[in-house]
């Protein structure tokens, strides 16, 4: 089975500049998720997806970040514009729609790292 | 929001010795997970804890679930510098989302 895919590896940018992140997930798995992993913490949940609509993201700032996943496939998360404080690895991560969250785990991609200068 | 506190943050140990590392909640876990994350990888599962007073293990690994689900241990027997990583506690919400805690990043020396 493949894993979740995701790129580019790193990304390097200047604040204010903008930045997307793609993310394949394995498939079948309706549930996509992303998480904001700053340095020397766990990973922080900004948006949920079930199919191709959100279900949550209210931890997402919505003043600079956007994503989306048309066709329930595939999804972007994209920044606009950078802040240094978003320097961070971005997790895609996606689950079966099945059950409730302990009869399975999330399968995480390998991230993305970005750093804003 | 349910806080999760990881301890202890940092771990450096030599091969061979044993390790414990712990994850407590403010509140009751509904259930609880643990991950080992790699430098440049994502989080992997090593196991889910559900019950009150489990305990699960895997190889040189053993989980353990509070009684009151309301704090976790992860004992590492013999540990190896292929356990190096950070390990990471995270509860299982309603809504299908996991909340972490901090981690406890382990380096076991040769």
């Amino acid at each position: 089975e493949a894993g979740v895919a995701q790129s580019p590896r790193y990304k390097i940018i200047e604040k204010r500049q903008s930045v997307a992140f793609w993310c394949n997930p394995i498939s079948g798995h309706a549930t996509l998720y992303w998480y904001q992993q700053i340095l020397g913490q766990g990973p922080k949940l900004l948006i949920q997806f079930q199919n191709n609509g959100v279900v949550d993201d209210s931890q997402l700032p919505k003043d600079r970040f956007s994503a989306e996943r048309l066709k329930g496939v595939d999804s972007t998360l994209k920044i606009q514009p950078a802040k240094l404080e978003d320097s961070a690895v971005y997790l895609c991560a996606s689950s079966l729609v099945r059950g409730p969250t302990y009869l399975y785990g999330y399968t995480f991609g390998s991230g993305t790292r970005l750093t804003v200068v | 929001t349910q806080l999760l506190e990881q301890s202890p943050q940092f771990l450096s140990i030599q091969e061979g010795e044993n390790l414990t590392v712990y994850c407590n909640s403010s509140s009751v876990f509904s259930s609880l997970q643990w991950y080992r994350q790699e430098p440049g990888e994502g989080p992997v599962l090593l196991v889910t804890v559900v019950t009150g007073g489990e305990v699960k293990k895997l190889k040189r690994l053993t989980f353990q679930f509070g009684d009151a689900r309301k704090d976790s241990s992860l004992h590492i027997t013999a540990a190896q510098p292929g356990d190096t990583g950070l390990y990471l506690c995270a509860e299982g919400g309603s809504a299908r989302q996991l909340t972490f805690g901090s981690g406890t990043q382990l380096t076991v020396l040769p």
